[in-house]
């Protein structure tokens, strides 16, 4: 079985201060990343994802994440966020075995911008 | 916790038949569904937004006369892949936001493997 926890539910930071929305992931088999963001009455959108490679991942609006195979993490950072990024950001893995794909969310993490 | 059921987990169907995915929320009413499908390596492609009593608006490329939504319910949506070819063959996944939710809680399917031989 696989898991995905996203330890903080909520996430209030100031403007133009750094972020960091934390993925904890579990798997019997090698695990494809992604992060995802939603914006109110939207769908899902990709910020940026790892397949392979290089373990630090740039992705879309600032957004970076590093893959820690020991520590089964996919933390997701931005150095300075702004008001826009407010949103809910969600963390998936999808892994294929027995010919079969499975996709597994984490519950969301809420990111509010104070001004 | 709230939780959305999606049925077939997994199926087969033959070129040119049709195939209906069931989205349910079974212990919440969903005034929005997002149906999303993905290719292997891929991400997740948004197809459609379906919000119960209205049409379903789909995203840029996604034929709606293909892929049929139908938000019966305030806990059913339904997804119908017509006349199925190949390349049809994918995994979607819904997800549905609670009526009376906060904010923007949202819960997802398990996903549905779709195989058109």
């Amino acid at each position: 079985a696989q898991s995905v926890t996203q330890l903080d539910s909520q996430v209030p930071v100031f403007e133009e201060a750094p972020v960091e929305l934390r993925c904890n992931y579990s798997s019997s088999v090698s695990v494809y990343l992604f992060w995802y963001v939603q914006y109110p009455n939207q769908g899902l959108q990709l910020l940026l994802k790892y397949l392979s490679g290089s373990t630090l991942v740039k992705g879309i609006n600032g957004f970076e994440a590093e893959f820690n195979k020991s520590q089964t993490s996919f933390h997701l950072r931005k150095p300075s966020v702004h008001i826009s990024d407010t949103a809910e950001y969600f963390c998936a893995v999808t892994t294929y075995s027995g010919g079969y794909q499975k996709v597994t969310f984490g519950t969301g993490t809420k990111l509010q911008v104070i001004p | 916790g709230a939780v959305v059921s999606q049925h077939p987990s997994r199926v087969i169907c033959k070129s040119g038949t049709s195939v209906k995915i069931e989205c349910r929320s079974l212990d919440f009413q969903a005034t929005t569904m997002f149906w999303y499908r993905q290719f292997p390596k891929q991400s997740l492609m948004l197809m459609a937004t379906s919000n119960e009593g209205s049409k379903a608006t789909y995203e840029q490329g996604v034929e709606k006369d293909k892929f049929l939504i139908n938000h019966a319910s305030l806990t059913l949506s339904t997804l119908t892949v017509t006349s199925a070819h190949p390349e049809d063959s994918s995994f979607y996944i819904c997800s549905a936001r609670p009526r009376r939710a906060s904010g923007n809680t949202i819960y997802f399917g398990e996903g549905s493997w779709l195989t058109v031989v």
